[in-house]
């Protein structure tokens, strides 16, 4: 069964950037589209973007666009979700999801999350 | 972007009953609908997905209906594991959540 590890927390001050990490291991990563889901404190679930390994195909929705990049590495099995321009809104856990075919649908294997707080 | 919306935000039941989750997207999705239930300091985890297909080692006593805009998630014989939120996902376009509803003891 395929497991999802994600990179350690991280604190950032405004306006910087931050890249957090999430590895497969034990199962297929080019076939399936990997997507990156924020929950920030007390609140729902966002989908902020995701990639698909074979292709190396990456989307965002438009609020995201220009300011989160999200890649894959497919010889280590490893997707990055890289975000600029640090808000204090950005605030929040970050979840890497495995979709179980190659674009965007139900996600069925998460990563424990990573937090990653904005602060000065 | 496919807006969601849940309800009711928050409901309060007792062990043994049975509930109805709603879940109302801004356009039709077909059958593109998941959900998930996630409890606190827990990763989310999937329960249903194709609006109505239990996904692997998911209790029968889950169980998801609709299509196009309005969707449901029933829980039968409510159990002290099952207290938490539960959001929908749409996948017809880029996913979006709806914004979760929680179910907790009375």
């Amino acid at each position: 069964q395929i497991q999802l590890e994600q990179s350690g927390p991280e604190v950032k001050p405004p306006g910087s950037s931050v890249k957090v990490s999430c590895q497969a291991s034990g199962g297929t990563f080019s076939n399936n589209a990997i997507n990156w889901v924020r929950q920030a404190p007390g609140q729902g679930l966002e989908w902020v973007g995701g990639v698909i390994p074979m292709f190396g195909t990456a989307n965002n929705p438009q609020e995201f666009q220009g300011r989160v990049i999200i890649t894959a590495d497919r010889s280590t099995a490893t997707s990055y979700m890289e975000i600029t321009s640090l808000r204090s809104e950005d605030t929040a856990i970050y979840y890497c999801a495995r979709s179980v075919s190659g674009d965007y649908r139900q996600m069925d294997v998460w990563g424990k999350g990573t937090t990653v707080i904005v602060s000065s | 972007e496919i807006v969601m919306t849940q309800f009711p935000v928050t409901l309060s039941v007792s062990p043994g009953e049975t509930v109805t989750l709603s879940c109302r997207a801004s356009q039709r999705v077909g059958s593109s609908l998941a959900w998930y239930q996630q409890k606190p300091g827990q990763t989310p985890r999937l329960l249903i997905y194709d609006a109505s297909t239990r996904a692997t080692g998911i209790p029968a006593r889950f169980s998801g209906g609709g299509s196009g805009t309005e969707f449901t998630l029933a829980i039968s014989s409510l159990q002290s594991e099952d207290f938490a939120v539960y959001y929908c996902q749409q996948y017809d376009n880029w996913p979006t959540f709806g914004g979760g509803s929680k179910v907790e003891i009375k």
